[in-house]
């Protein structure tokens, strides 16, 4: 099984819609992250989470929430999708030395 | 967050060919990571280095963290069509940001 499990793997959705992405991990790390990554610009941070009581902006948290429900869980939401969100969106777990793991990635597409 | 410049941008080359890429920062990391991603996949860690100077291995991979700490670079010896993919660079300094290269594309051609 995987370490870091990203749900759903692809969405299709319309503008103006609410949109959950979830992450769950198995490797006991405090540490979550949501990137985005688009062609040519590489992955960039939405938000992160030290654990279950901390939560942070990334460089680009503007149209995102997220929830870290538990040590193992955290979400992304976007409250109202608008087409320029359309990205491959990954969640990444960060150990004690530093190295992130990332999840599958969640293909979302909307239109 | 630091911006990386990683580098070639993108590669194309034959079967059994060695490869090295490498990525360059304004300022200083102490762990330096190389990850690959295939595609539809998320990024999986090939090598992590830790200090200065490291020179440290992974099969057919071999990464070095640069000694000034500003740099580091990956080689791939004797490729193979399955070496195909985005290579990322990322460096870490104390606290909790990566900071990624924008990758180099890898093509090989049997």
């Amino acid at each position: 099984d995987a370490d870091v499990t990203q749900t759903p793997r692809n969405r299709i959705t319309k503008t103006g819609k609410r949109i959950m992405l979830e992450c769950s991990q198995t490797k006991g790390h405090d540490r979550m992250y949501w990137y985005r990554q688009d062609p040519g610009l590489g992955l960039r941070l939405i938000y992160y989470s030290f654990d279950v009581k901390d939560i942070n902006k990334g460089e680009i948290s503007d149209g995102y929430s997220v929830s870290r429900q538990a040590q193992a869980k955290f979400s992304l939401s976007l409250e109202s999708a608008i087409p320029n969100q359309t990205a491959l969106y990954f969640c990444a777990t960060q150990g004690d030395l530093g190295a992130q793991h990332f999840g599958d990635g969640t293909r979302l597409s909307i239109l | 967050g630091q911006q990386l410049n990683q580098s070639p941008q993108s590669m194309f080359i034959q079967e059994g060919e060695d490869v090295s890429m490498n990525c360059t920062s304004s300022s200083i990391f102490n762990t330096w990571l190389w990850y690959k991603q295939d595609p539809g996949e998320g990024p999986v860690l090939l090598i992590a280095l830790y200090k200065a100077g490291e020179l440290t291995s992974n099969g057919r991979l071999t990464a070095q963290f640069g000694i000034t700490r500003k740099d580091s670079f990956l080689n791939i010896s004797a490729s193979i069509p399955s070496d195909v993919g985005i290579y990322f660079c990322a460096g870490l300094n104390s606290g909790y940001a990566l900071n990624f290269g924008k990758g180099t594309s890898l093509l090989v051609t049997p």
